[in-house]
């Protein structure tokens, strides 16, 4: 069946834009989550989403960085004013649901700021 | 104490060897615990779960050690397509459901 998707696959924009990075995620999984990969780092959590509710928002970066999920499906994760740290690739996983579940991940995001 | 830790290597091996992997885990309530593969600039795929009875796929030997707060990854006869980055999650469950990835351990297979 279908994996999770994302898009867009590669991202460029300027410091200081606003950029929208989308997550389908595979068909009756509940749980979304997303995280932040750096160059040779490892994965850094950002949030959850368990159906359209994101009961734990602490691992956002920052106040530019926010997140929401329609119809227990798709979600965007939104960072305003862009800045060169915020260089990463980005990455959806969804899970049948939260807890014992194994997740399973999209392609990711590449975004460069420039 | 970090909550999840690897060894971050490279394990460089010849083909055919075996090799083992541990990650050690910092909260004894931990309830779940996975082993996933990372090629170079590709996402996490699942490589396995790790059961309390073990696990084995193949080549591939999933072991849990609650007692030390462990896991293991055992991969014998090594191929070249194996290498990859091993990176181990653990799902502490009861109420947080935020998996805790570990930085993972680089093997290098050569001919």
């Amino acid at each position: 069946g279908a994996g999770v998707s994302q898009s867009p696959s590669n991202k460029v924009t300027e410091k200081g834009k606003d950029v929208e990075l989308r997550c389908d995620p595979i068909s009756g999984h509940t749980a979304l989550y997303w995280y932040r990969q750096s160059l040779g780092q490892g994965l850094e959590f950002l949030i959850y989403f368990q159906g359209n509710s994101a009961p734990d928002k602490s691992g956002l970066p920052s106040d530019r960085f926010s997140a929401e999920r329609t119809g227990g499906s798709v979600s965007t994760l939104t960072i305003q004013r862009t800045q060169q740290e915020d260089s990463a690739v980005y990455l959806c996983a969804s899970s049948l649901g939260t807890g014992n579940y194994e997740q399973y991940f999209g392609p990711g995001t590449r975004l460069t700021v420039t | 104490r970090k909550e999840v830790e690897q060894d971050p290597g490279p394990f460089n091996v010849p083909e055919g060897a075996t090799v083992a992997f541990n990650c050690t885990y910092s909260n004894s309530a931990s309830q779940s615990f996975f082993w996933y593969r990372q090629d170079c600039r590709k996402e996490p795929k699942l490589l396995m779960s790790v059961y309390s009875s073990g696990n084995e796929d193949g080549r591939f030997t999933a072991q849990l050690n609650r007692a030390s707060q462990y896991i293991s990854l055992l991969i014998r006869d090594s191929k070249l397509s194996d290498s990859a980055t091993y990176l181990c999650v653990v799902n502490i469950g009861g109420g947080s459901y935020i998996p805790t990835f570990g930085r993972g351990t680089s093997l290098i297979v050569h001919p």
